[in-house]
């Protein structure tokens, strides 16, 4: 069973920092690796895809890595802003057979401290 | 073209009650995927729906059934409501394509409340 871990399940950082986020997954078959933004009470905002031929995608100050064969991925934010804050969630779509549920991560929940 | 959206935002209702949450899939999407997430958790699978038939379930009783319409819109039915239900419900449309290519793009949510 595919299990995905995030860490640091929170984080506070002054404004203009870079920071890492870090999430994990046991099962390395996977088609695809993303990243969410969650605003509180709301819904889920697309922010990075990584195919699983892929090694890294980029967004503006974004940057999301992939190593399939150790199970990781890292979101980097460079240049952090008040605006950031929000919950960062993983997730991983198994390479299973039509499965084309994403199981998720609990999230890591980000403070920028302006 | 519009985005995910989803009815109603707010939900209350008491133990044992049943519930009916509507979602209308992003304009050219044909798969919809519903998720539960409790308080502090990641979205958890319930279960998708392709051509309006279901095409995957994750690990959810019975109680919690769909339905998706020839538009393409879906329903997420749960009856016997416990208390347990409280969560916001996420629904994600995605067009099928080959390769699990596809992104997923959710909604704003349902907050269900259950007292």
């Amino acid at each position: 069973k595919q299990e995905v871990t995030q860490i640091p399940a929170a984080l506070s950082v002054p404004e203009g920092e870079n920071l890492v986020l870090n999430c994990s997954f046991t099962d390395s078959a996977i088609y695809n690796l993303q990243w969410f933004r969650q605003d509180p009470g709301k819904g889920l905002t697309s922010l990075l895809l990584i195919q699983s031929s892929q090694r890294e995608q980029t967004s503006g100050r974004l940057n999301a890595s992939l190593d399939k064969s150790s199970g990781r991925s890292t979101l980097y934010i460079a240049a952090s802003q008040p605006g950031d804050s929000a919950t960062y969630l993983c997730a991983v779509r198994p390479a299973s057979a039509g499965r084309r549920a994403l199981t998720f991560g609990s999230g890591t929940r980000l403070q920028v401290q302006p | 073209e519009t985005g995910v959206t989803q009815s109603p935002t707010h939900l209350i209702k008491t133990r044992g009650q049943q519930v009916t949450l509507r979602c209308s899939s992003q304009s050219g999407h044909n798969t919809v995927s519903w998720y539960q997430q409790a308080l502090g958790q990641g979205p958890q699978f319930i279960f998708q729906y392709y051509r309006e038939e279901e095409n995957g379930r994750g690990n959810f009783p019975p109680r919690f059934s769909g339905l998706q319409f020839p538009n393409y819109s879906s329903e997420l039915n749960v009856n016997a409501l416990e208390l347990d239900d409280s969560a916001l419900y996420l629904c994600a449309s995605s067009p099928r394509t080959s390769g699990g290519a596809e992104t997923q793009y959710f909604g704003p949510g349902t907050r269900l409340l259950v007292l």
